[in-house]
């Protein structure tokens, strides 16, 4: 699996956007980018996953680079409640064991 | 749809102790994976099962670790004897498909004194 890079915290002002950066330069063609954030004394929680596209759903928006080398997540309106861990991963879908490999993340406070 | 359900939810236990996990995936969730999560780390895969086979377990400790899933549903992880290193969050998740997104518990904290 290729790995990723993450800056290991920032903060962010509650309502405005959050924007997360990952980096995986290495990345290969067939690997999906997949963004997974976890709570204070809860399990990893799936946010979104892309592989090419700009992708959205109602939790958040995945911007990759056209040459895929590097995407942001953004969180739109950010609440106290997206306090937490936020994982950048990459991921072979379709292959044997397509395990999720996690880093460090980044540790998100948002302030009030 | 009720998500993966973990017990217990903490475990305290002497070193050389035994210990069980235990977990159930959601419904019609044909993959099963458990995680360890040592403090202040990201999680680490320790097994994967597709249905009652095991796809990767590259990374179990086999000398003191086992796991099983009957039926290919219910799943339990086992250590012995556990160590003062096993210390951590044992999280298990489960996906549709290999190909869908995990859903994880909330996971096991153990500590071992």
């Amino acid at each position: 699996d290729a790995k990723t890079t993450q800056p290991p915290s920032m903060d962010c002002a509650e309502g405005r956007a959050a924007n997360l950066p990952c980096n995986h330069s290495t990345i290969s063609g067939n690997e999906y980018v997949y963004w997974y954030r976890q709570i204070h004394s809860q399990g990893p929680q799936y946010i979104i996953h892309g592989l090419k596209n700009n992708e959205t759903n109602e939790m958040a928006s995945l911007i990759i680079t056209e040459d895929r080398k590097s995407s942001t997540l953004i969180l739109p309106h950010a609440t106290l409640r997206d306090t937490a861990v936020y994982y950048c991963i990459v991921r072979v879908d379709g292959a044997a064991g397509n395990k999720l490999t996690f880093g460090g993340g980044t540790r998100v406070l948002v302030k009030p | 749809e009720a998500g993966v359900a973990q017990s217990p939810r903490y475990k305290i236990i002497e070193k050389r102790q035994s210990v069980a996990f235990w977990c159930n995936p959601i419904s019609g969730h044909a993959t099963l994976y458990w995680y360890q999560q040592i403090l202040g780390q990201g999680p680490k895969l320790l097994i994967q099962f597709q249905n009652n086979g095991v796809v990767d377990d590259s990374q179990l400790p086999k000398d003191r670790f086992s796991a099983e899933r009957l039926k290919g549903v219910d799943s339990t992880l086992k250590i012995q004897p556990a160590k003062l290193e096993d210390s951590a969050v044992y999280l298990c998740a489960s996906s549709l498909e290999r190909v869908s997104p995990l859903h994880f518990g909330n996971g096991t904290r153990l500590t071992v004194t």
